[in-house]
């Protein structure tokens, strides 16, 4: 059975450039949730989407927004980038909101 | 706001020597409490989920456990590779379950 699947692995970008991350969970779980990770702050939520629809959102300005499509497959979009948006982007996705998440191996953003 | 607090940051101990860390929480209304294991540069893995107070649950050497405000992942005779950076969540008891993490706490088991 595959995994969650996270691309690109590796994203270096400029400041005040966009960056576009994608997700795709396992077959069959149509929860998919997107968190950072820094050294200092641990994993933080960004937001959480079930059929298409976000049903849950973190404390991220608006430069953060996500969708996700039919097939479950979700992607995230951060606009503006700042130095600070350096982090671990990981997905996870989950059958139901009692089980717990299956991570992806994340996206590493670097902003220079 | 729920808040999850995992002590010690940072735990070494010789392979056998058993130990257990510590997660305390706050939350409005527990739904589960989730225990993760996350080796560098990878995701966090799943171990546990825990529902209620007095419950337990084991996995070869870790074993997990719930009280009102806190839980415990107690190992018992690690091993090398046992290393890795334990993370502990909550769900809370809204609508669709937002889950709160705790920093981790990250284990170094010398052979």
């Amino acid at each position: 059975k595959a995994g969650v699947t996270q691309t690109p692995r590796y994203l270096i970008k400029t400041r005040g450039q966009q960056v576009t991350l994608s997700c795709s969970p396992i077959s069959g779980h149509r929860s998919v949730s997107w968190y950072q990770q820094t050294p200092g702050q641990g994993l933080q939520f960004l937001f959480e989407y079930f059929s298409e629809t976000q049903r849950n959102k973190g404390n991220f300005p608006g430069r953060f927004s996500g969708r996700q499509f039919s097939n479950s497959r979700s992607e995230m979009n951060v606009s503006t980038l700042e130095l600070g948006d350096s982090a671990l982007y990981l997905c996870a996705s989950r059958t139901g909101s009692d089980y717990g998440y299956t991570f992806g191996s994340g996206t590493r953003l670097t902003v220079v | 706001e729920d808040q999850v607090t995992q002590s010690p940051e940072a735990l070494r101990l010789q392979e056998g020597e058993s130990s257990s860390l510590n997660c305390s929480y706050t939350v409005s209304g527990l739904r589960g409490l989730f225990w993760y294991r996350q080796d560098p540069g990878k995701g966090p893995e799943f171990l546990f989920t825990l529902y209620s107070a007095g419950e337990e649950k084991e996995k070869e050497r870790l074993k997990a456990t719930l009280t009102k405000k806190e839980s415990f992942l107690h190992i018992t005779a690690p091993k090398p590779e046992d290393s890795a950076t334990y993370l502990c969540a909550v769900g809370d008891s809204g609508g669709y379950q937002k889950v709160t993490f705790g920093i981790g706490t990250k284990l170094q088991v010398i052979p």
